[in-house]
């Protein structure tokens, strides 16, 4: 068992370019959350993955951000025309099932994005 | 709506001494509150659940205690380490929700 990984670990991007970033839950984790954390804040939540279900979007900060996770799975999260307050660490984390119902968020070590 | 107040924001201790984070909460209805840690440039942790029917909880130097009346739970960490220096992120969730309610967290400096 592997843990929770994201890809890249550090993204450098132009003020208005698109980026892709990319999170590997634990196999069989049915659930997956993607989170944003800026220097010195707290997690804000962005999308909620719960098996075959449609997403809970309701943190995404705009429409510029979207997400997708394929088979139940590999999740992708992209942000287009990227500002400057996007810059800050994405984090990614899956369970086995919701924590209401106790289980644990594993998170994966994040990707730090910096908008020039 | 719900929220998850951490204090202190900050602390600074030297190595060997004891420390308690504090967590008050307006999460409705509860169903469990997780500790986790964070260091830097890594991914939380957890640390302990604590759920409505427990007051305490060990995990090696770390206790957890949840007093759910008055809606505040606490993580004492007995003779800190070097390795304890990190973010405490202290995390609710509420039946019938699958968006758990993240506290700003207290980021910990153990010094020699």
């Amino acid at each position: 068992g592997a843990g929770v990984s994201q890809s890249p670990s550090n993204k450098v991007t132009e003020k208005g370019k698109d980026v892709e970033l990319r999170c590997d839950p634990i196999s069989g984790h049915t659930a997956l959350y993607w989170y944003r954390q800026s220097l010195g804040q707290g997690l804000e939540f962005l999308i909620y993955f719960q098996g075959n279900s449609a997403p809970d979007k309701s943190g995404l900060p705009s429409d510029r951000f979207s997400a997708e996770r394929t088979g139940g799975s590999v999740s992708t999260l992209t942000i287009q025309r990227t500002q400057q307050e996007d810059s800050a660490v994405y984090l990614c984390a899956s369970s086995l099932t919701p924590p209401s119902g106790g289980a644990a968020q594993f998170f994966g070590p994040g990707t730090r994005l910096t908008v020039l | 709506k719900n929220q998850v107040e951490q204090s202190p924001q900050s602390l600074i201790i030297l190595e060997g001494k004891n420390c308690t984070l504090q967590c008050n909460y307006t999460v409705s209805p509860f169903s469990n509150l997780r500790w986790y840690k964070q260091d830097t440039g890594r991914g939380p942790v957890s640390l302990t659940i604590m759920t409505f029917s427990e007051n305490t909880k060990s995990n090696g130097r770390y206790t957890a205690t949840l007093d759910a009346d008055t809606k505040q739970s606490s993580l004492h960490i007995t003779a800190s380490q070097l390795s304890d220096s990190a973010s405490y992120i202290c995390v609710v969730s509420a039946g019938g929700s699958y968006i758990p309610t993240f506290g700003r967290g207290t980021s910990l400096i153990v010094h020699p």
